[in-house]
Parts: C-alpha cells; sequence; structure tokens
C-alpha cells in the first residue's frame, strides 16, 4: 500500500469548534476513504474520494481530495460529543495491503 | 454472512501458549486483512489475502505468526509461543476485490497475554 502521514496524532476541542484532520502523501494516490473508529468499537468506512479536486460533504463532514491526489482533508463543522473517535484515512488497493494512515483521536470537552 | 465476524471476541492466554483467532469474511469477498491494535495506538498492517494466496505478509512481526485462508473464506491467525507484548486487538477486514471498494471490519479479538 501507499504510505500515508496523518496529522494531527490527537486533537483536543471543545464542543461547537471545528476540527480538521490532514492525510498527505509523497505518491499520487489513486483513491482515498475515510473511516471512523468509535472508543472500543471497530473502523467504519466514511467516505470515498477519488478524483483529482473532489469534495464531498455528510452533514457537518467535508471531505476533500488534493488537485494532485496526494493530500486529503476531513473537516468537522461544531463538533458533537458523538464525534469523538479516531478517524483514519487508507489508501492503496490492487495488489497491495490496504495501508492505514495513524489516525486522529478527536476528544472532546463539554 | 451479514458481516465480518471473527472469534473469540476475547482471549486470555498464558505466556508461551499458541492461540488461533478466527475472521470469517462477508461472503464473495475475495480481499482479506488481518491487523494489529494496541490500546489507543492506529492499525498495524499483518497480512493480506487474495483470495487463498497471501502476496503481502511484510507486516507479520516474527516468524511466531503465521496466517492461513482456505477455500477463500475463513481465515485463522495464529500466534505460537505467545509473549506479553502480543496483547493488543486484532481486526480483520474484507472486501471484494478492486482498489476502490470499501473494507469492512469485524469487532476484533482481544487478546491479554498474562
Amino acid at each position: 500500500g501507499q504510505q500515508v502521514m496523518q496529522i494531527p496524532q490527537y486533537q483536543h476541542v471543545q464542543e461547537g469548534e471545528d476540527f480538521t484532520t490532514y492525510c498527505n502523501s509523497s505518491t499520487t494516490l489513486s483513491n482515498i476513504q475515510w473511516y471512523k473508529q468509535r472508543p472500543g468499537g471497530h473502523p467504519v468506512f466514511l467516505i470515498q474520494l477519488v478524483k483529482s479536486g473532489e469534495v464531498k460533504k455528510q452533514k457537518r463532514l467535508t471531505f476533500q481530495f488534493g488537485e494532485a491526489k496526494k493530500n486529503s482533508s476531513l473537516h468537522i463543522t461544531a463538533t458533537q460529543t458523538t464525534d469523538v473517535g479516531t478517524y483514519f484515512c487508507l489508501s492503496g488497493g490492487g495488489a497491495d495491503g490496504l495501508t492505514f494512515g495513524k489516525g486522529t483521536h478527536l476528544i472532546i470537552q463539554p | 454472512g451479514a458481516g465480518v465476524s471473527q472469534s473469540p471476541s476475547n482471549k486470555v492466554t498464558e505466556k508461551g501458549k499458541d492461540v488461533e483467532l478466527r475472521c470469517d469474511p462477508i461472503s464473495g469477498h475475495t480481499a482479506l486483512y488481518w491487523y494489529r491494535q494496541s490500546l489507543g495506538q492506529g492499525l498495524e498492517f499483518l497480512i493480506y489475502f487474495q483470495g487463498n494466496s497471501a502476496p503481502d505478509k511484510s507486516g507479520l512481526p516474527s516468524d511466531r505468526f503465521s496466517a492461513e485462508r482456505t477455500g477463500g473464506s475463513v481465515s485463522t491467525l495464529t500466534i505460537q509461543r505467545t509473549q506479553q507484548e502480543d496483547s493488543a486487538v486484532y481486526l480483520c477486514a474484507s472486501r471484494q476485490q478492486g482498489s476502490a471498494t470499501e473494507a469492512f471490519f469485524g469487532q476484533g479479538t482481544r487478546l491479554t497475554v498474562v
């Protein structure tokens, strides 16, 4: 799989504040997927981005794929306690194993 | 089945014993992946199966770890002579063939080596 770097590793926000996590690669990615893992749970698929410059929205979540297809971001507007968890990006496929970023742990303080 | 099933959900074993962890993927999913996740950490890739073959075993931490998949379905991850550092949650995922498909995860097996 293609190696991706994810930042930040941890993010503390007050409830209602916005949150952004970034995934960066040194090589062009064929696609990128985002997953969310709640505390004590398993990763669950959120979305996939394929096209250069693609932007997708899911309620308060906005996902972007960079023009060069080397980076991606997930932005949450006005965080809620239900947003707590770890957000992973993933690239790779075909004959490769799936390589996840290390994840961003979102901690929300009420 | 409806989802990826892993068993057991929890396993406590004594140091030095062997353990087998099982993953039953979604029917028809040709790709199967094993990951290890320590508390508060990311997903450490272990091994990947395409059908019954394992093109990528690069993530197996040592020769105490092995995995097999039979009939293109169920996979077993075996850890021999377990050590305390093997304690973690072992997650299995499956997906349909192709790079643009989502991965479905099982609930994981929490392994504790005492």
